[in-house]
């Protein structure tokens, strides 16, 4: 499977920019960078995907390196609401296409964002 | 709405019980899954179902078991088998069939073992 890195944690102050990287370097062709955040106690949300064009919705930006090696999650205007732990994986887009592909889901540590009013 | 349910959201355990967490989706998802969370830990993949009667071990499905006999249900048994059950378990499921959609998750199940 192929695997992303995260680091452990970061920190931001309230109403700053954050970036929150992630390393994929054996990303594959058909692979999807599928981000979700947890909230404690809950289970993960959806954030936003992409697949090689930097991505915009009203949660998030995401931008792609042009290699896909790597990604960034942008949250422009940290909230209170906003610290939670932010995962990075890999979604198989080949199985929609082909048929073929793994149908693991795998999600690492993540990136645990703690935001100081 | 549509969505996916797991309950109940708190279970206790005596040990050496089996006990069964309940996953159930109405989206019409082929794949369905199961993750296990510890404290201050990310997602680790149990079991996993592409397909009705069909599913696959994770990377520490030893101490579970499941069973798929419906599209809409994929029940988890914690057995005596697991030396360590507490813990949050996660449920989710993903439409394969469309290229770029996302996984939806359960609220989770808390067990406790007492």
């Amino acid at each position: 499977d192929a695997k992303t890195t995260q680091p452990n944690s970061m920190e931001s102050n309230e109403e700053e920019p954050v970036h929150l990287p992630c390393n994929h370097s054996t990303i594959s062709g058909t692979d999807y960078i599928h981000w979700y955040r947890q909230l404690p106690s809950q289970g993960p949300e959806y954030v936003i995907h992409g697949l090689t064009s930097n991505v915009n919705n009203r949660m998030a930006s995401l931008a792609i390196a042009e290699d896909r090696k790597s990604s960034t999650l942008i949250l422009h205007r940290a909230t209170l609401r906003d610290a939670a732990v932010y995962y990075c994986i890999l979604r198989d887009a080949g199985i929609g296409y082909s048929g073929a592909g793994s149908y693991q889901l795998t999600f690492g540590k993540g990136t645990k964002l703690s935001v100081i009013p | 709405d549509g969505g996916i349910t797991q309950s109940p959201k708190y279970l206790f355990r005596k040990e050496g019980q089996n006990v069964t967490l309940s996953c159930e989706q109405n989206l019409n998802h082929d794949a369905m899954y199961w993750y296990r969370q510890d404290p201050g830990q990310g997602l680790r993949l149990i079991y996993y179902s592409q397909i009705v009667n069909d599913f696959q071990k994770g990377d520490i499905a030893e101490g579970y078991s499941v069973s798929r006999e419906k599209k809409e249900s994929f029940p988890l048994t914690v057995t005596s088998a697991q030396k360590n059950p507490t813990a949050f378990y996660l449920c989710a499921s993903i439409d394969w069939g469309v290229v770029n959609t996302e996984a939806f998750f359960g609220q989770g199940t808390r067990l406790t073992v007492v």
